[in-house]
Formats: structure tokens, C-alpha cells, sequence
């Protein structure tokens, strides 16, 4: 399978606090990508960083890339109790439009 | 108008039936795309439309025919399902194949079989 692994599976935190999570993947990439879905409901994207790019922020978001060792990491920062929702990182390899999403990190912030 | 449409939101069907899903977004995005989630698992991948033209089938079973009228509307075809085929179908768009600004999903048809 081209899916990546996303660590850990599960993750609870309280309202206030640092949530990180990592993925990995398997063979060269273009972009990777960064989904939050809530609760069943359709994703939202919340961003890309491309394969010459090391570190994106966006808000309270953060994002980085170390191709060498074909991972991720998304840092969401004082978290708050609507972050709550399942997060996914997603690449595209070799072919355009074959966007393959990672096994996903769900997240819980008790407020 | 940001968004992608999905209708319908909830469909209960049988296994002899056939239903349509559809899909529908005005962003002048060139490529359409129908995803399968099961529940607790990652979206998988089915068809890729780029310029109304089939680019990608993921060996999805006959019984899912996609449909791309146009550059706005998406459409999935349902036939003879079977029970496992119930689950949430998210359709989803991109200005290219490289989703260079993202991808934009609709909310999803939830789907259940009986």
C-alpha cells in the first residue's frame, strides 16, 4: 500500500496545550497535505508544503517536512476544544491526482 | 462560490436498486475526484476526472459508474450494490491534478445498503 503511517493513532489533550502528529511516507513525493475531518463530515484542507519546502506556518498551525527521512509533523498550538476532529496527512507521488491519505490521528481536546 | 455540493446528504438503498450520487462545484476546478470512507479509516481513493475525461479508476467494481457531464457536476452511479459497499462517499475538487491550492471535499453522501 502507497498509505502512510500517522502517529499515534489517538491522541487527548487539555484546551491550552501543544497536540503534534506525525507521518510518515513511502517514496518520493510532490506535496504533502494536511486534512482536518470532523466527526464523519467531509475534510477541510489545511496545508501544503511542497517537497523543496522545510517548515509552513498558518495560524496556529505548523507544519515540516524532512525528505530524508520521508515525514511530517503538524503542531497545533494552544489548542482548543473545537480542534477536536480527525487529522490527515495526504500526498501525491508520481501520478497527478492521486492524492493517498494516511491511517489519521484523531484528536480530542477536553476543554 | 467556494464550496463543493453533494447531494444526496443520507440515501438508504437497496440491493437491486439504482441511485445516483452527484456532486457539484462552480470554482472552475478541472479536476473532480470520488473518494470511499469507512468508518475510522482514511478516504480510499476511486475515480479521478481532469477535463471532464476519466484520468484514474482505482479497479473499482462495476457495480460505481462515474459520470462527468460537465466541468461543474460529477456524478456516481449506483448498481447492485452489496452491503459493504455502505459508507460515507465524499466527492472532491482540485484546480489541477496536483491540488497545488488543496483539495476541496463536499460534505459527503452517507450511503447504507440493505
Amino acid at each position: 500500500s502507497q498509505q502512510g503511517e500517522e502517529d499515534p493513532q489517538a491522541l487527548s489533550i487539555q484546551e491550552g496545550e501543544n497536540a503534534t502528529m506525525n507521518c510518515s511516507y513511502k517514496t518520493s513525493i510532490n506535496n504533502l497535505q494536511w486534512y482536518r475531518q470532523n466527526s464523519g463530515r467531509g475534510l477541510v484542507h489545511l496545508i501544503l508544503i511542497r517537497s523543496n519546502e522545510r517548515e509552513k506556518h498558518s495560524g496556529r498551525l505548523r507544519v515540516t517536512l524532512d525528505t530524508s527521512k520521508k515525514s511530517s509533523s503538524l503542531l497545533i498550538t494552544a489548542s482548543r476544544a473545537a480542534d477536536t476532529a480527525s487529522y490527515f496527512c495526504a500526498t501525491i507521488y508520481n501520478q497527478g491526482g492521486k492524492l493517498i491519505f494516511g491511517q489519521g490521528t484523531e484528536l480530542s481536546v477536553k476543554p | 462560490d467556494t464550496e463543493v455540493t453533494q447531494t444526496p446528504k443520507h440515501l438508504v438503498m437497496g440491493m437491486t436498486n439504482k441511485k445516483s450520487l452527484k456532486c457539484e462545484q462552480h470554482m472552475g476546478h478541472r479536476a473532480m475526484y470520488w473518494y470511499k470512507q469507512k468508518a475510522k479509516k482514511p478516504p480510499e481513493l476511486m475515480f479521478v476526472y481532469s477535463y471532464e475525461k476519466l484520468s484514474i479508476n482505482e479497479s473499482v467494481p462495476s457495480r460505481f459508474s462515474p459520470e462527468c457531464p460537465n466541468s461543474s457536476l460529477l456524478n456516481l452511479h449506483l448498481h447492485a450494490l452489496q452491503p459493504e459497499d455502505s459508507a460515507l462517499y465524499l466527492c472532491a475538487s482540485s484546480q489541477d491534478l496536483w491540488g497545488a491550492a488543496g483539495y476541496t471535499f463536499g460534505s459527503g453522501t452517507r450511503l447504507t445498503v440493505v
